[in-house]
């Protein structure tokens, strides 16, 4: 079976650090690979996705940058941090090429100050 | 463009009563539905999807939802509400963009069990 992980689960830091945040998939090959950030009230913004590896598509303008530098590892990483950054990222795949269900991974909180 | 409307952004419900928590989306093919749950401080989990067959879909925990086309909606419902039901629903519609699936998630509703 299809397992996700990521990690850290929790993170504090300051304004202004680098950020590397992991996401890795088992048992499924060439997934399609998602990052998303939830704030509180709005829901889930899709921040990153890939098709394949070093494929990478922005959704939006921001701090952060995504890799893929393995067909099942998707990184999310930033040079200098913002206050605004703070959320919950959560990390997801789906079957390559079709129309079907997101897995989600736990999470990882994070907190900017 | 895809978008998904959830009304009520929190909902309360007795135990044992019914749950109903609204979606309404719009899109502009035939949609694949999808509602997920998220308990505090977790990943989102699938409780159930809509991908074109029966348009009553049931999912895990005794929940199910209804597909209706003519008012765009697909409505989650479970007859019996248990205190393990509170936590947070999303509602989200997915459609082929390119070479892959861009899925829109509703913002929302956190479903409150009273005992």
């Amino acid at each position: 079976s299809q397992t996700i992980h990521q990690w850290p689960a929790t993170l504090v830091q300051p304004v202004g650090s680098p950020l590397s945040l992991e996401c890795t998939v088992e048992g499924t090959s060439n997934p399609n690979l998602y990052w998303y950030r939830q704030a509180a009230g709005r829901g889930l913004q899709l921040l990153f996705y890939s098709v394949g590896i070093g494929q990478i598509s922005s959704e939006v303008p921001q701090n952060l940058s995504a890799s893929r530098p393995q067909d099942r590892q998707f990184i999310l990483s930033s040079k200098k941090l913002l206050l605004s950054d703070s959320g919950f990222y959560l990390c997801a795949w789906s079957v390559s090429g079709g129309i079907d269900t997101q897995y989600f991974g736990p999470g990882t909180r994070l907190t900017v100050l | 463009a895809q978008s998904v409307t959830q009304l009520g952004s929190h909902v309360s419900v007795s135990e044992g009563a019914l749950v109903l928590l609204r979606c309404n989306y719009s899109s502009s093919v035939p949609p694949y539905l999808f509602w997920y749950v998220q308990y505090p401080n977790q990943g989102l989990q699938l409780l159930l999807k809509y991908t074109s067959a029966a348009t009553l879909v049931k999912g895990i925990n005794g929940f199910e939802a209804e597909f209706k086309k003519s008012e765009t909606s697909f409505h989650l419902t479970k007859p019996s509400a248990h205190m393990s039901d509170a936590a947070e629903y999303f509602c989200a519609v997915s459609e082929r963009s390119g070479g892959y699936q861009k899925v829109t998630f509703g913002i929302g509703t956190k479903l409150q069990v009273i005992p």
